[in-house]
């Protein structure tokens, strides 16, 4: 089993609509998660820190459930200047940060 | 400006020969990365280093090796050994709270 694992995707989906990512991981003493958006032959920019009372950043809400081990995304409203791949990581310890493969979005007018 | 700094952008070898690429940061983070990424793929780790002189395998370290003599500078090498060197690496350091700040990455090619 990999140590974290996202749907590929692609999730298409029509501007305005709310999409959701899951990304699950592996080790249950993870510590720390995060989601970062990567656009075409870029290099990853963080989107968001997850916290375990979940948090909120305008149309993005990130959420954990530690006894499912999985992170998620959630976007409402989406723009089509959110298409991106979405990539979500995980501390494993030690500070060793693993990254999911991508999840890919693409909202179409 | 604070940042990672990676260079060369674009690198071109061919087979056999080995090759460096340089990753400088001027954050002060104590934590650095190699990832490397391939078309549509997501990020692999390579090697990480916590703290100057100490650095850990990643996931995908065969063919490749690191250096941590200073705390601005984690410098990695594709060796020969590395089967399938062609791809877009990225450099990254990291907050205490596991924030990960990246350099543009460098594209190497193998002809």
């Amino acid at each position: 089993r990999k140590e974290v694992e996202q749907d590929p995707g692609p999730f298409n989906v029509p501007e305005g609509a709310t999409v959701a990512f899951n990304c699950t991981y592996s080790n249950s003493a993870s510590q720390s998660f995060f989601w970062y958006r990567q656009d075409c032959r870029k290099e990853p920019k963080l989107l968001m820190s997850v916290y375990s009372s979940g948090n909120e950043d305008g149309r993005f809400t990130a959420q954990l459930n530690r006894a499912s081990q999985y992170i998620s995304l959630l976007i409402r409203d989406s723009k089509l200047s959110d298409s991106a791949t979405y990539l979500c990581v995980v501390n494993m310890g030690g500070n060793k940060l693993v990254f999911g493969a991508g999840t890919i979005l693409r909202v179409k007018s | 400006d604070g940042g990672i700094t990676q260079s060369p952008k674009y690198l071109f070898r061919k087979e056999g020969q080995n090759v460096t690429l340089s990753c400088e940061q001027n954050l002060n983070h104590d934590a650095m990365y190699w990832y490397r990424q391939d078309p549509g793929q997501g990020l692999r780790l390579i090697y990480y280093s916590q703290i100057v002189n100490d650095f850990q395998k990643g996931d995908i370290a065969e063919g490749y090796s690191v250096s941590r003599e200073k705390k601005e500078s984690f410098p990695l090498t594709v060796t020969s050994a590395q089967k399938n060197p062609t791809a877009f690496y990225l450099c990254a350091s990291s907050t205490q709270g596991g924030e990960l700040f990246f350099g543009e990455g460098s594209r190497l090619t193998v002809l």
